[in-house]
């Protein structure tokens, strides 16, 4: 697509419940990020995807948090169990790799959890 | 582990006004330094991006610079307008840590009419 595309860009949940965000990159980009940003707070790093090699995990806050890339290109980051803390903004971004300019990303609009 | 401060939180200013918005990092081992622009609700724009080997970048009434060294960039807006307003981030990549960006809390910036 033209752009990062994700959805849902909304999401209402109640505490507890399992919920999964999908992140379409941009066409062509292997490599895939997941930040969240949370109320007053800066962006914060979750995962990386590039390629075939095994992602960079060390972001996840928890083990309830877990995101696949299936085919190399769609992502999907699930939260299990969702807490009231979980809610934020969750923003995907891609680029291409190599980079013709390291760290040039692409951002999508991000979906909002909203965990009650 | 990289650090990356913005000052001021907030900013205000009439139209017209020339404004700068600051960035510091304390690893001065880094790729590059990028501005974004945040409108609210919405996905990051990237402004400029300027490399570990540029003093700084421009775009239009934006000019972003970079000293290493000192682990400073700022991000200088001319002849400031309402469409401007929006909050402003500076995040850097740190040498061989992949693409992984590290934001600053960012800037959030009004501009009156």
């Amino acid at each position: 697509g033209a752009g990062v595309s994700q959805s849902p860009s909304n999401k209402v949940t109640e505490k507890g419940k399992d919920v999964e965000l999908r992140c379409d990159p941009i066409s062509g980009h292997t490599a895939l990020y997941w930040y969240r940003q949370s109320l007053g707070q800066g962006l914060e790093f979750l995962i990386y995807f590039q390629g075939n090699s095994a992602p960079d995990k060390s972001g996840l806050p928890s083990d309830r948090f877990s995101a696949e890339r299936t085919g190399g290109s769609v992502s999907t980051l699930t939260i299990q169990r969702t807490q009231q803390e979980d809610s934020a903004v969750y923003l995907c971004a891609s680029s291409l790799q190599p980079a013709s300019v390291p760290g040039e990303l692409f951002f999508g609009e991000g979906s909002r959890l909203t965990v009650l | 582990k990289q650090e990356v401060t913005q000052i001021p939180a907030a900013l205000s200013v009439p139209e017209g006004e020339n404004l700068v918005l600051n960035c510091s990092f304390t690893d001065s081992a880094i790729y590059n330094l990028q501005w974004f622009r945040q409108d609210p609700g919405k996905g990051l724009t990237s402004l400029l991006l300027i490399q570990s080997s540029q003093r700084e970048q421009t775009s239009g009434r934006l000019n972003a610079s970079l000293d290493k060294s000192s682990g400073r960039s700022t991000l200088y807006i001319a002849a400031s307008q309402p469409g401007d307003s929006a909050t402003y981030l500076c995040a850097v990549i740190r040498d061989n840590a992949g693409n992984m960006l590290t934001f600053g809390g960012g800037t959030r910036l009004m501009v009156k009419p």
